[in-house]
This record gives structure tokens, sequence and C-alpha cells, in this order.
């Protein structure tokens, strides 16, 4: 049982081009979550996905978009990076609001994005 | 504006103490709250979640709610080296799935 898988694990880009970072869960959770983490900063959420086919958008969402590619897939797109999406991206998903584990998120390991 | 707010640290008691992390939030409706450890270099997981007002414990942690108060804690008795860790604290936004992390507080336990 993987849980949740991101890739790339490491990525450096230059200024204007574009990347899209993935995840996959293998949970059957319904919810899933990019959020950024910045030294100080804490977690930040880029977007969710309440469920297959809806996405919204969190507190920080400019610069970014997202696909939920079905239930078990939810990728981040950057599509012009810039050096202050410097950050280590984080992966998440939870299992519905109701029942065992309410609530819970499960991260991925993280990717770490350096934009020069 | 944060809405939940912890104080950053780095907290440091010595091994065996108690360590005593708070953490408020501004979402008077919210009704679950989470704490997560997350060590350097690695992703967070969860410790403890808690939803009702009080205390809860489990092994060497406890959670306690004040609702009223709008304030959650997290007790770590006998804590040990490796406990050393940032902990955060994270709410949900009512009616939404949107999670609401802090800042997070680092722990130093010192041998």
């Amino acid at each position: 049982n993987a849980g949740v898988t991101q890739t790339p694990k490491f990525q450096v880009l230059k200024t204007g081009q574009s990347m899209t970072l993935q995840c996959a869960q293998d949970m059957n959770h319904n919810s899933m979550y990019w959020y950024r983490q910045d030294p100080g900063m804490g977690l930040r959420l880029i977007y969710y996905s309440a469920s297959e086919g809806t996405t919204d958008k969190g507190e920080v969402p400019n610069g970014y978009n997202v696909s939920r590619l079905n239930k078990r897939e939810f990728s981040l797109r950057l599509e012009s990076a810039a050096p202050s999406q410097t950050s280590v991206y984080f992966c998440a998903s939870s299992p519905p609001a109701l029942g065992p584990g309410a609530n819970v998120l499960t991260f991925g390991a993280g990717s770490r994005l350096t934009v020069l | 504006q944060k809405e939940v707010e912890q104080n950053s640290g780095p907290l440091s008691v010595p091994e065996g103490a108690i360590a005593s992390l708070n953490c408020t939030y501004s979402d008077r409706v919210s009704q679950s709250f989470f704490w997560y450890r997350q060590y350097s270099g690695k992703s967070p997981e969860l410790i403890m979640s808690i939803y009702s007002n009080g205390d809860k414990e489990d092994g060497r942690f406890t959670a306690q709610l004040n609702k009223a108060s709008q304030y959650v804690s997290l007790l770590i008795r006998d804590s040990q080296p490796s406990d050393s860790a940032t902990y955060l604290c994270a709410v949900p936004t009512s009616g939404t799935y949107k999670y609401i992390f802090g800042t997070g507080t680092r722990l130093k336990v010192l041998a």
C-alpha cells in the first residue's frame, strides 16, 4: 500500500518554464489537496478537490492550475514558473467527512522545486 | 490574516519533561482539530485529532480543546529526543474541505 505518491521529488526550473507535479493515491480517498510549504509560512493550501470532477482554489492559487484526472490522480501545473514558486510542494488526500479517519490528511513525501 | 496561530518556537524542554504546544483559531464554528508532527525534511503525519471540548489522551500525547476560548493544545509527557520536530495545528474551515495550518511550533527535546 503506497499511500500518496508524488513525482518528481526534486526539480530545477528556469523562470518561464512549465512543469506538472503528479500525485496519485491508492486509498480510495475522495478529497485531494496541494499545499506549498515555505520557511516561516507553514503549509498553505494551493488548490483542493473535494471529489472527482471538482476543484477549488485555496489560499494561494495564483500561478497554478490543477486537474483531477480521476479519483486517484490530482496534478498541479505551473504554466510559467517564477522564483516566488520555489518551495516544497505536498500533495495530500483524505477520506470522506464521515466514517473512519474522517478528514485526516495523508501526505505524500513532497516535491522540492527550485525556480532560477 | 492567518486563521490558525501558533508560537513558532523553538520550544526547548529537557528529556522527561512535559512539552506544551498551543494553538488558537479564528473560526468559531470549527468542529474538528488536528495535530500533525513533521520531522525535518519529511512530510507531516497525524498525531492527534480532537472534536469535543476537554481532553483526549493517546499514550504520551494529550490534546486539549476549549471551543469557548478557541484554543487547542497538545501535551507531550515524558518527552524524548525523538519527539524533536515541528508540530502543526490544523483546522478544517467549517463547511468546506479547506484545511488551514498554523505555521508550526518547533520542539527541541534536550537529552
